[in-house]
């Protein structure tokens, strides 16, 4: 069982559509994450959770909305997206949100097209 | 000038080649360094943290040079399954920076 997991793998929807992405860590980690990978562009974080509670968010648009009901498991909620929103959606997650020497396990990604 | 810059390649390679990529940064006050590989359509994975005195790990040696600001990962004796996109990463205050990659392609 690999040890962040993500669904789904592939995501098309329109732009009046609801959405959801989940993500589960069985990695016992504290911190989890949310990035936005778009092509040739760097992964950009979006929001962060250390213990089920959200400690940044990166001026993301509220067209994207997250949740982490506990430490293993992470949504992203999306609604009215745009074009522009076309992307690969990674989460990761580390075992504490202690600063950049952390290190990130990621998921697998939801490859995300907006129609 | 961007916080982490990569030539985004690719660098094409020969198996059994020696290549090296460079990754220079913006802010002298980063603390950690680190390269990932990010396989095509796949998630990132770390590849190995870089410490001030270098360090090695089999192939691969990473290196930093804080005076002039970049770090370096160096693959001996390529193999094809060395093709990825080689991430630079690195902190910025409290959260990790990303570079867009390098490609390495190993043919045979």
């Amino acid at each position: 069982e690999t040890g962040v997991t993500q669904t789904p793998r592939h995501l098309v929807m329109g732009m009046t559509n609801k959405k959801s992405l989940k993500c589960e860590q069985h990695l016992g980690h504290n911190a989890m994450y949310w990035y936005k990978q778009s092509a040739k562009k760097p992964l950009e974080l979006m929001f962060v959770y250390s213990l089920e509670e959200r400690v940044e968010n990166n001026s993301v648009p509220s067209r994207f909305s997250p949740e982490c009901p506990n430490s293993s498991h992470l949504f992203l909620h999306l609604h009215t997206l745009q074009p522009e929103d076309s992307a690969l959606y990674l989460c990761a997650s580390s075992q504490d949100r202690g600063g950049a020497t952390e290190k990130l396990f990621f998921g697998s990604g939801t490859q995300l097209s907006v129609l | 000038r961007k916080e982490v810059e990569q030539d985004p390649g690719p660098f094409n390679v020969p198996e059994g080649a020696t290549v090296a990529f460079n990754c220079t940064y913006s802010n002298s006050a980063s603390q950690s360094f680190f390269w990932y590989r990010q396989d095509c359509r796949k998630e990132p994975k770390l590849l190995m943290s870089v410490y001030s005195s270098g360090n090695e790990d089999g192939r691969f040696t990473a290196q930093l040079n804080r005076a002039s600001q970049y770090i370096s990962l160096l693959i001996r004796d390529s193999k094809l399954s060395d093709s990825a996109t080689y991430l630079c990463v690195l902190d910025n205050t409290d959260k990790l920076i990303f570079g867009t990659g390098t490609r390495l392609q190993v043919f045979p």
